[in-house]
């Protein structure tokens, strides 16, 4: 059964410490991105990965990095110089690039305190 | 930087009313991909227009892209309890690196 995961479901940490969101495809999708949603606002895209050992920031990079080293695994690491971190993470895949339509996962809610 | 427009943020209705979320840009767009995420789940993909005027069918669901590339609707004909959740346009702008711009998403509510 393809699809992507993303855990956990929920993660709550203190202000602070790093935290790794991981997300995982087996769809065979090249490119993997990765979106932060908050209450009211459309999807900002973080980063995003069109191959494997490349990424490039997407329109709010601060505060986060990113790692592509097998094709299937695009996990991202909130660094505690992340202003707001909390909020709703969702980890997408698609075929080649944005003109393919995204597959997304299930998405992590991370609360910071 | 380049926006993609949705309006309205929310809209309430009865079961069975009709229903129109619209989505605008200042740029014109290569492409525009909808998706609907419902309450506590994830987007999901719905249809990709690329044509100008194009205009596609899903069931009650017709989208269509404006003749300038620049706007596109969604319209729900007889609304159903199913259809709540939040539809969201995104605008595949190439002077902005080829990314996807997404709008804030219109939020549909169908009461009974």
């Amino acid at each position: 059964d393809g699809g992507i995961t993303q855990s956990p479901k929920y993660l709550f940490r203190k202000e602070g410490q790093n935290v790794t969101l991981s997300c995982e495809q087996n769809l065979n999708h090249d490119a993997m991105y990765w979106y932060r949603q908050d209450p009211g606002q459309g999807l900002r895209l973080i980063y995003y990965s069109q191959i494997v050992n490349d990424f490039q920031k997407g329109d709010i990079a601060e505060g986060y990095s990113v790692s592509r080293e097998k094709k299937e695994s695009f996990p991202l690491t909130v660094t505690s110089a992340q202003k707001n971190p909390t909020a709703f993470y969702l980890c997408a895949s698609s075929i080649g690039g944005f003109i393919y339509e995204q597959y997304f996962g299930p998405g992590t809610r991370l609360t910071v305190t | 930087g380049q926006q993609v427009m949705q309006i309205p943020q929310y809209q309430h209705v009865q079961e069975g009313e009709d229903f129109t979320t619209y989505c605008n840009s200042s740029t014109t767009l290569s492409n525009i991909q909808w998706y609907k995420q419902r309450p506590g789940g994830h987007p999901v993909f719905l249809i990709q227009l690329v044509k100008s005027g194009e205009v596609k069918k899903q069931k009650r669901l017709t989208f269509q892209f404006g003749e300038a590339k620049k706007n596109s609707s969604l319209h729900i004909t007889a609304t159903q309890t199913t259809d709540v959740g939040t539809y969201f346009c995104a605008g595949l702008v190439y002077n902005q690196g080829g990314k996807l711009i997404f709008g804030q998403g219109t939020e549909l509510s169908v009461k009974p």
